[in-house]
């Protein structure tokens, strides 16, 4: 298996434009997780799915925010519009529980707005 | 909100030194994991520990969840540099159903 995918792997942007993350998971995983991180705030969980389906959005941390799984391959984090302080680094990690079991990280997406 | 302190935030070593790192927290866990993360990449699960007082060791890494839950430690005997990363506890709490990571130990080992 090729493990969680991520892309772009660097996004550079100005303020006020989108942006969008991409992450494929783990086939047969049925948890998608999307953190934030930056050296501030550490990692943070902003969303997570069960079976295609948002779970707990209390991380999000403003309107602006928005994350979609439209299917089990795929789940978008869009940022619409992007600030200076959305710059970090955005994971996406799979898994087959929330907790217990391993949660298998992608690469990032280091994200800078300017 | 369960607020989970690590330390030493830095830590630069000799190759063939040991250290401790420490996880802590005033909430009891219902299991608390260890991540290393190197740069440039995601976090990578080392360790899931879940009974009060367990000892789990990984070739040169010893992990020890406290008895009461609420703290744990990561010790590792003769550093090398490949240990050079980010090391991460995370824990669930009792009452919800993910995980919250603290900040991290950023530890160097110096050849």
């Amino acid at each position: 298996d090729a493990g969680v995918i991520q892309s772009p792997r660097h996004e550079v942007t100005e303020m006020g434009q989108e942006v969008t993350l991409r992450c494929k998971p783990i086939s047969g995983h049925d948890y998608l997780f999307w953190y934030r991180q930056t050296m501030m705030r550490g990692l943070e969980l902003l969303i997570y799915f069960n079976n295609n389906v948002p779970i707990d959005d209390s991380g999000m941390p403003e309107d602006r925010f928005s994350a979609k799984m439209p299917n089990a391959s795929f789940s978008t984090l869009k940022i619409q519009p992007s600030e200076p302080r959305d710059s970090a680094v955005y994971f996406c990690a799979s898994s087959f529980s929330p907790t217990m079991d391993e949660q298998y990280f992608g690469p990032g997406t280091r994200l800078t707005v300017t | 909100t369960q607020l989970l302190e690590q330390s030493p935030q830095f830590l630069s070593i000799q190759e063939g030194e040991n250290l401790t790192v420490y996880c802590n927290s005033s909430s009891v866990f219902s299991s608390l994991q260890w991540y290393r993360q190197e740069p440039g990449e995601g976090p990578v699960l080392l360790v899931t520990v879940v009974t009060g007082g367990e000892v789990k060791k990984l070739k040169r890494l010893t992990f020890q969840f406290g008895d009461a839950r609420k703290d744990s430690s990561l010790h590792i005997t003769a550093a090398q540099p490949g240990d050079t990363g980010l090391y991460l506890c995370a824990a669930e709490g009792s009452s919800n159903y993910k995980l919250t990571f603290g900040k991290g130990t950023l530890l160097t080992v110096n050849p």
